[in-house]
């Protein structure tokens, strides 16, 4: 089945700097990688997507980068504010009815 | 206001008795999930279903239980077999089936054990 490895497991960066969230996938036919931002109290939300078809995507301040050579998929976000600090999660496919989820990145933002 | 609702958002269980964590959307979903969060390990799956009166174990089903009676309603039976059920329950649903779908969340269940 699919393994997925979220690093790191916490994250501290000083707001309007950048941050990097990096997942490792071990299933080579997966196609979909999503990333959830979890906030305190609260569910996971999808924050962005990125299918195999493509290098890499972006929404404004955030971006998904994939290597499927290398079978990883990062997660980027340019100009960190404050309301960027929250639990961040990538997944990947098991089969075609499961995403199996990394073991989760807290990222802190500091004034 | 479409979404997903979890109730109760704390609940405590004495030893050897059976809880139901409640889950409701009204986003007309075909899917929905049941996720456990316990601190560094993500979310791992319980169990899920596509279609009412049908649902499939996910990784660590063993201890719990599940009913799809209707297509809004999704609840979770934490038994007595499951000895260690502390930790944040998660009910999500999305439109399809497949995964490339986008999951929508509840504000989870805090489970704690007296």
């Amino acid at each position: 089945g699919e393994n997925v490895e979220q690093h790191p497991s916490t994250l501290s960066v000083q707001e309007g700097d950048s941050a990097v969230i990096k997942c490792t996938y071990s299933d080579s036919a997966s196609n979909y990688f999503p990333w959830y931002k979890q906030e305190l109290g609260k569910g996971p939300q999808l924050i962005i997507d990125i299918r195999s078809n493509v290098g890499e995507k972006k929404d404004q301040r955030i971006a998904v980068t994939l290597n499927k050579t290398a079978k990883h998929f990062s997660l980027h976000i340019t100009e960190t504010q404050p309301e960027d600090s929250a639990v961040y999660f990538c997944a990947a496919p098991q089969g075609a009815q499961k995403l199996v989820f990394g073991q989760g990145t807290r990222l802190t933002i500091n004034p | 206001d479409g979404g997903i609702t979890q109730s109760p958002k704390y609940l405590f269980r004495k030893e050897g008795q059976n809880v139901t964590l409640s889950c409701e959307q009204n986003l007309n979903h075909d899917a929905m999930y049941w996720y456990r969060q316990d601190p560094g390990q993500g979310l791992r799956l319980i169990y899920y279903s596509q279609i009412v009166n049908d649902f499939q174990k996910g990784d660590i089903a063993e201890g719990y239980s599940v009913s799809r009676e209707k297509k809004e309603s999704f609840p979770l039976t934490v038994t007595s077999a499951q000895k260690n059920p502390t930790a944040f329950y998660l009910c999500a649903s999305s439109i399809g089936t497949s995964t490339n779908e986008k999951l929508f969340f509840g504000s989870g269940t805090q489970l704690s054990v007296l």
